[in-house]
C-alpha cells in the first residue's frame, strides 16, 4: 500500500525555523519528484515547490513567497522528503501536504504549521 | 504565474442531476512535448485533495465514471453526470504546465 505521512508540524514564533518529514513507503521513492503543497486554514491549494530525483540532478522549484526561506531535501535511503522552512511568517500558516511527483496524483494526509507569537 | 479561474465557486445541486465546473487559464497549457497537463481535485470536507482527472480527461484509477474532464488550450470543463451524496466537497483545476504550478480558487458542490 502506497503511503506518505507528514510530520514535523507544530506551533512556531515568527522567525523561528521548522523542519518537515516525509516519510514514504510502497513507492519507488528514488525514482520520484517529491512536492510539497500547502493550505491556509479556509483557504484553496498552493503548489510550494518540489525536488527531482537524483537523476535529473535533485534540483528544486519554488514558488516566489517562500524562495530563499524554504528548502527541500530528500534522502533516498530513507525514503524521506524534507521540508526545511526558515524565518517562518505568520502567513506560512497551513497545512502542508507532499505529495509523490509533479502531477498530484498520491498526498499524504498533511501536518498542519501555525506560525504566530 | 498562470492565473486559473473556476467558475461557479458556489454549486448547489439536486441529487442525481448533472452538475459541470469550468476553468479557464491566462495562458495556453499546451505544453512543448504536446501533452497539456491541467488535473483536477476533489478535496471532501476535512480530507486531503485526491486527483480525479489528469492531463484533461484521463481518469484516475477508482475514479468513477461520472466523472469526465474535456477542454483544450486554455477552456476546460469537468462534469458529474449524477451527483451523488459523496461527491459534495471542493473541487480545484490546477496547471502544471508552467512553472509555478497553480490552482483554480475552488468551487464548493453542497446537495440542494
Amino acid at each position: 500500500e502506497v503511503q506518505l505521512v507528514e510530520s514535523g508540524g507544530g506551533l512556531v514564533q515568527p522567525g523561528r525555523s521548522l523542519r518537515l518529514s516525509c516519510t514514504t513507503s510502497g513507492i519507488t521513492f528514488a525514482d520520484h519528484a517529491m512536492s510539497w503543497v500547502r493550505q491556509a486554514p479556509g483557504k484553496g491549494l498552493e503548489w510550494v515547490g518540489f525536488i527531482r530525483s537524483k537523476d535529473y540532478g535533485e534540483t528544486t522549484e519554488y514558488v516566489a513567497s517562500v524562495k530563499g526561506r524554504f528548502t527541500f531535501s530528500r534522502d533516498d535511503s530513507k525514503s524521506i522528503a524534507y521540508l526545511q522552512m526558515n524565518s517562518l511568517k505568520t502567513e506560512d500558516t497551513a497545512v502542508y501536504y507532499c505529495i509523490r511527483g509533479g502531477g498530484g496524483a498520491i498526498w499524504g494526509q498533511g501536518t498542519m504549521v501555525t506560525v504566530s507569537s | 504565474d498562470v492565473v486559473m479561474t473556476q467558475s461557479p465557486l458556489s454549486l448547489p445541486v439536486t441529487l442525481g442531476q448533472p452538475a459541470s465546473i469550468s476553468c479557464r487559464s491566462s495562458q495556453s497549457l499546451v505544453y512543448s512535448d504536446g501533452n497539456t497537463y491541467l488535473n483536477w481535485f476533489q478535496q471532501r470536507p476535512g480530507q486531503s485533495p485526491r486527483r480525479l482527472i489528469y492531463k484533461v480527461s484521463n481518469r484516475d484509477s477508482g475514479v468513477p465514471d461520472r466523472f469526465s474532464g474535456s477542454g483544450s488550450g486554455t477552456d476546460f470543463t469537468l462534469k458529474i453526470s449524477r451527483v451523488e451524496a459523496e461527491d459534495i466537497g471542493v473541487y480545484y483545476c490546477m496547471q502544471a504546465t508552467h512553472w509555478p504550478y497553480t490552482f483554480g480558487q475552488g468551487t464548493k458542490l453542497e446537495i440542494k
